[in-house]
């Protein structure tokens, strides 16, 4: 079945122990891109990748990482969380490196929360 | 960026026709116009997407004005799964940057 994955899908955490929420897809996707949702905020793009090693900053990149070393992955790490970190995460991926003509898939979510 | 403008929130009564407008006002000729929705619970889902003319699918219909500036998504026979929030977005091919908005909250009333 095509679909990306999220893991984990609830994280409790405290104020500055790393963490990494992985996301992988198997449709051989060339574009991945991780988004932060909150109430009253609409989704916002933090990080995307047109394909391996090549990664952007999206409008919200503030105290995340990300890296793309195989084309599957695309992790989303927090160095040091903060308790502003705390939002519902979601990890979406494209056939197309330029997704206008593309459809996105969206995996189901990961619900972090920082205290 | 061109921005989107949408309705905070409408209802409709369960097996009718649902039309959700969007404002797109500064589109420019390249940007292709996305609607996703979003089920309680759940990540956003592809619904429809077009460029000029209109475009249908299983879901739903997209209705593009001729001057592109506003586009308009009906679902034909709406039912209480339909209920979701609605963005419409607008994606530039090559653009990888994508603002999503706070979208349409539909209801569906039985």
């Amino acid at each position: 079945e095509a679909q990306v994955t999220q893991n984990p899908r609830y994280l409790i955490t405290v104020t500055g122990k790393k963490l990494t929420v992985t996301c992988s897809q198997n449709m051989n996707h060339e574009y991945m891109s991780w988004y932060r949702q909150d109430p009253g905020l609409g989704l916002r793009q933090i990080y995307y990748s047109m394909n391996v090693e090549v990664t952007d900053k999206g409008d919200v990149p503030e105290g995340y990482k990300v890296s793309r070393k195989e084309k599957r992955n695309f992790p989303l790490i927090l160095e040091s969380p903060s308790p502003n970190q705390t939002s519902l995460y979601f990890c979406a991926s494209s056939p197309l490196a330029g997704v206008g003509s593309g459809e996105l898939f969206f995996g189901e979510g990961s619900r972090l929360t920082v205290l | 960026d061109a921005k989107t403008t949408q309705p905070n929130s409408m209802e409709s009564n369960e097996e009718e026709p649902v039309h959700l407008p969007c404002n797109h006002s500064t589109i420019s000729g390249t940007d292709y116009i996305h609607w996703y929705r979003q089920l309680p619970s759940q990540g956003p889902e592809y619904v429809i997407h077009g460029l000029t003319s209109n475009v249908n699918n299983r879901m739903a219909s997209l209705a593009i004005a001729e001057d592109r500036k506003s586009s308009t998504l009906i679902l034909h026979r709406a039912t209480l799964r339909d209920a979701a929030v609605y963005y419409c977005i607008l994606i530039y091919f090559g653009n990888e940057k994508l603002t999503f908005g706070t979208g349409t909250r539909l209801t569906i009333i039985p």
